[in-house]
């Protein structure tokens, strides 16, 4: 089955902790992003992946980071979490950066 | 600059009526434009997408959206509605942005569904 797969589903940490959200992808798509969905806002751009040699930022990268080193994993790092980074976050994949298709999420709460 | 607008935050119907949920966006080439949907604690599924041609597209679970130029619009529609339609919609447009293609959302459309 395609699918884009996250993990964990549900975190819960504290201020300062460095931690890493999992991003998977059976599609060999070359294109990977990730967005962060907040109440009124929709969905966000953080950082998005053109494919194993290409990352850069999105419309919010601040406090957060990616990594590509091949293409089916795409894992979004906060070194540092703040409260302001609680949110519903989701990765997806496509083969032309317009058409994606999405992870189920992950629900991040830092306190 | 590339923005979406969904005017209506919350949209109440009762099951069996129909719906319909408003785009626009703002985008100076032509657009290639999708409708999502998120289900409770679901990811997002894209229901339906125009590209080209026809600009009334059909898409899954019986909605459909029509694309008018003359107002930037894509408004999707469905003619009855189910208990199940109960979700969040989100209009997105597909841009090229400083050469790469990336996906602009709306801030949403949140459907409930009275029986």
């Amino acid at each position: 089955e395609a699918q884009v797969t996250q993990n964990p589903r549900y975190l819960i940490t504290v201020t300062g902790k460095k931690l890493t959200v999992t991003c998977s992808q059976n599609m060999n798509h070359e294109y990977m992003s990730w967005y962060r969905q907040d109440p009124g806002l929709g969905l966000r751009q953080i950082y998005y992946s053109m494919n194993v040699e290409v990352t850069d930022k999105g419309d919010v990268p601040e406090g957060y980071k990616v990594s590509r080193k091949e293409k089916r994993n795409f894992p979004l790092i906060l070194e540092s979490p703040s409260p302001n980074q609680t949110s519903l976050y989701f990765c997806a994949s496509s083969r032309t950066g317009h058409e994606q298709y999405f992870g189920p999420g992950t629900r991040l709460t830092v306190t | 600059a590339q923005s979406v607008t969904q005017p209506d935050i919350h949209i109440t119907v009762s099951e069996g009526a129909s719906l319909e949920l408003r785009c626009n966006y703002s985008y100076g080439a032509t657009p290639y434009l999708f409708w999502y949907v998120q289900s409770p604690g679901q990811g997002l599924q894209l229901l339906l997408k125009y590209f080209s041609g026809d600009t009334l597209v059909q898409g899954i679970k019986g909605f459909e959206a029509e694309f008018k130029r003359s107002q930037s619009s894509f408004n999707l529609r469905k003619p009855s509605v189910h208990w199940s339609d109960a979700a969040e919609y989100f209009c997105a447009v597909g841009a090229a942005t400083g050469g790469y293609n990336k996906l602009i959302f709306g801030a949403g459309t949140r459907l409930a569904v009275h029986p």
